[in-house]
């Protein structure tokens, strides 16, 4: 069984470029969320995708966007990176929606995100 | 808006015996779950162990347990046998009802001592 898989596993930009993280969800699973980490604190909500749309949003501004695709894998994308969007960037995913409480979402091993 | 406190950055343990890291909440909301991951420095956050709002027993898994305190708001986390390869970040997390996002506290790190 499939956990959670992320790629690439480390990634250096420069600030003012673009960049593109790839999640694929574990066996059975339909949605996928994206959490930003950064050094010494904990995971913040950034999106959530279901059925190909973006179902919740966190405090982050429209540079972060993404997308899902019919294989319930998903995208995130980061437009004009700045020095603070270095960060471990984490896909979980969880089965419809989390709309049980007890719905567990699985992590994968994560991005790091160097913008220089 | 909910919130996760998690008071203790550091925390030390000899091989063998148990520890408690320390989690409190703050939510209005009376239906909540709670969760506690762990992440080696690999980077992955691995699930240990749920507690649900409304479950009257406290949740048990292997060598986790949470102990907890609804009344004090808290969901401490107990693990028992310590082992070498339990050394790494701990997050307590909560989410409400009606598919919420996860919110997560800083994290504690274990560790575990020979």
């Amino acid at each position: 069984d499939a956990g959670v898989t992320q790629s690439p596993t480390h990634l250096i930009k420069t600030r003012g470029q673009q960049v593109t993280l790839r999640c694929s969800p574990k066996s059975g699973h339909d949605t996928v969320s994206w959490y930003q980490q950064a050094l010494g604190q904990g995971p913040q909500f950034i999106f959530q995708y279901y059925e190909e749309e973006e179902r919740q949003r966190g405090n982050f501004p429209d540079r972060f966007s993404g997308h899902q695709f019919p294989n319930y894998s998903s995208e995130l994308n980061v437009n004009a990176l700045l020095l603070g969007d270095s960060a471990l960037y984490l896909c979980a995913s969880s089965l419809v929606a989390g709309y049980s409480l007890t719905d567990t979402q699985y992590f994968g091993p994560g991005t790091r995100l160097t913008v220089l | 808006a909910q919130k996760i406190t998690q008071t203790q950055p550091g925390m030390f343990v000899q091989e063998k015996e148990a520890v408690t890291l320390d989690c409190t909440y703050d939510t209005s909301d009376q239906s909540y779950g709670l969760f506690w991951y762990k992440q080696p420095s690999s980077g992955e956050m691995i699930f240990l162990i749920y507690q649900g709002s409304y479950d009257e027993q406290n949740a048990t898994e292997g060598r986790y347990s949470l102990n907890f305190q609804k009344a004090r708001k808290s969901a401490n986390l107990v693990i028992s046998a310590s082992q070498l390869g339990d050394s790494a970040m701990y997050f307590c997390a909560m989410r409400l009802s009606g598919n919420t996002p996860l919110v997560f506290g800083k994290g504690t790190r274990l560790s575990v001592i020979a």
